[in-house]
């Protein structure tokens, strides 16, 4: 299965401090994305990275991709209280229809 | 510019019965996926639609069908409705491999 695994599950930290959250994968990839999910609510898509990329950057978040351990990172750094959601990695290939993990529950306390 | 958008919010249901969930896809994305997403779960694959055809289903019993319009909104119809069918229902449409998210359908079966 191309579904990726976030770890770890729940993260809870103070505002200001950064956020590290990892996702694992099992089969080769055309790119992985990142997404965002507020309590109940729709998912929102935070950062594409493709396989040929080892590193991106938006803003305050930094994602890395190592496809020989098929394994992706996404970094928060100086967090807030509004970040505190669900976050989702998301391996695709050939057919570019993510699949989801059971993601990290990121709690940024005030 | 409207994003996606999903009706309705909430629904209660009765175990047996049919339901019809709609989205509307952002404007200009022709790809519709549908997501089923239980409490603590991560969103599941159910099917995507692109000019009027499935185009991909995911691992979810014929109980679970739906439609595209020409004007590529889309229809998830769920029969013989199960307790376990009680969840999030999301909609999401396609553009350059992201997925935009609508808010979703919070379906209760009782």
């Amino acid at each position: 299965s191309q579904q990726g695994e976030e770890d770890p599950q729940a993260l809870s930290i103070q505002e200001g401090e950064n956020a590290t959250m990892n996702c694992s994968y099992k089969t080769s990839i055309n790119n992985l994305q990142w997404y965002r999910q507020n309590s109940g609510r729709g998912l929102v898509h935070l950062i594409l990275i493709r396989s040929n990329e080892r590193e991106k950057h938006s803003g305050r978040l930094r994602v890395t991709l190592d496809t020989s351990k098929k394994s992706s990172s996404l970094l928060i750094t100086a967090s807030r209280a509004a970040d505190t959601a669900s976050y989702f990695c998301a391996p695709a290939r050939g057919s570019y229809i993510p699949t989801f993990g059971r993601g990290t529950s990121l709690i940024v306390h005030p | 510019d409207a994003g996606v958008t999903q009706s309705p919010t909430h629904l209660i249901k009765t175990r047996g019965q049919q339901v019809t969930l709609r989205c509307s896809p952002k404007s200009g994305h022709d790809t519709v996926s549908w997501y089923q997403q239980a409490l603590g779960q991560g969103p599941q694959f159910i099917f995507q639609y692109y000019e009027e055809e499935e185009r991909q289903r995911g691992n979810f019993p014929d109980r679970f069908s739906g439609h595209q319009f020409p004007n590529y909104s889309s229809e998830l119809n769920v029969n013989a409705l199960l307790l376990g069918d009680s969840a999030l229902y999301l909609c999401a449409s396609s553009f350059e491999e992201k997925l935009f998210f609508g808010s979703g359908t919070q379906l209760s079966v009782l």
